[in-house]
């Protein structure tokens, strides 16, 4: 079975500052998803950036980026210039691809605080 | 917004009741998955449906059943309940299974008293 792990429950930055969080998983397939999602207050769960196992490439989406490294089955997101409404929950989640019909296994998470 | 919609947003009841759950995918999108978010379990899959049809089953208890209307209209039944089911509940929607983005609704929180 596939398993996601977030080591840091919680992480903290400074307004501005860039913020790095950490997963990894355990698969034994090799064509799979990645994705981050970002879960504020509000409790709405947000796509924030996605990544296909089968593309060297990291992912990038303005301020967010991956560091993807499939070897090591690392997928950590990088926040640059992190800002106040940065602050949430974020889930590292994983999907078998092929059109699979499973649904997302997810990380427990790590709860984001920017200080001012 | 995402666009997809889960009525009712609160939801309190008793243990032993019954209670249904309603979601509206985006536009177009055949899929809808069901996920249970709690503070024991962390966020879990429950059930899979494409076009009508159950595709995949993860977690879900029996317990609990779902489907998944012409419309694409999907409902999710929660029987007997227990103190334990006390969740958020969401739905996903996406395009196709060979798609794997998943868009989710804002959630129906259950309370079980």
């Amino acid at each position: 079975a596939q398993t996601v792990t977030q080591s840091q429950p919680e992480m903290s930055v400074q307004e501005a500052e860039t913020v790095t969080l950490s997963c990894t998983y355990d698969t034994s397939e090799s064509d799979y998803y990645l994705f981050w999602y970002k879960q504020p207050p509000s409790r709405q769960m947000i796509l924030v950036i996605r990544q296909e196992a089968y593309k060297q490439q990291n992912a990038t989406e303005n301020r967010f980026s991956v560091n993807f490294q499939k070897a090591a089955k690392s997928f950590s997101l990088k926040i640059s210039d992190s800002q106040l409404g940065d602050a949430a929950m974020y889930f590292c989640a994983y999907k078998v691809s092929g059109g699979g019909a499973d649904g997302l296994t997810f990380g427990k998470g790590t709860h984001l605080i920017i200080q001012p | 917004d995402s666009g997809v919609t889960q009525t009712p947003k609160h939801l309190i009841t008793a243990t032993g009741q019954r209670v249904t759950l309603r979601c509206s995918p985006r536009s177009g999108d055949l899929s809808v998955y069901w996920y249970q978010q709690s503070l024991d379990q962390g966020l879990q899959f429950l059930i899979h449906y494409y076009n009508g049809e159950e595709r995949a089953k993860g977690n879900i208890l029996e317990r609990f059943s779902a489907q998944q209307f012409p419309d694409l209209h999907s409902e999710l039944n929660l029987s007997s309940l227990e103190l334990g089911d006390s969740a958020l509940y969401f739905c996903a929607s996406s395009p196709w299974t060979g798609r794997n983005e998943q868009f989710f609704g804002p959630g129906t929180r259950l309370t079980v008293l």
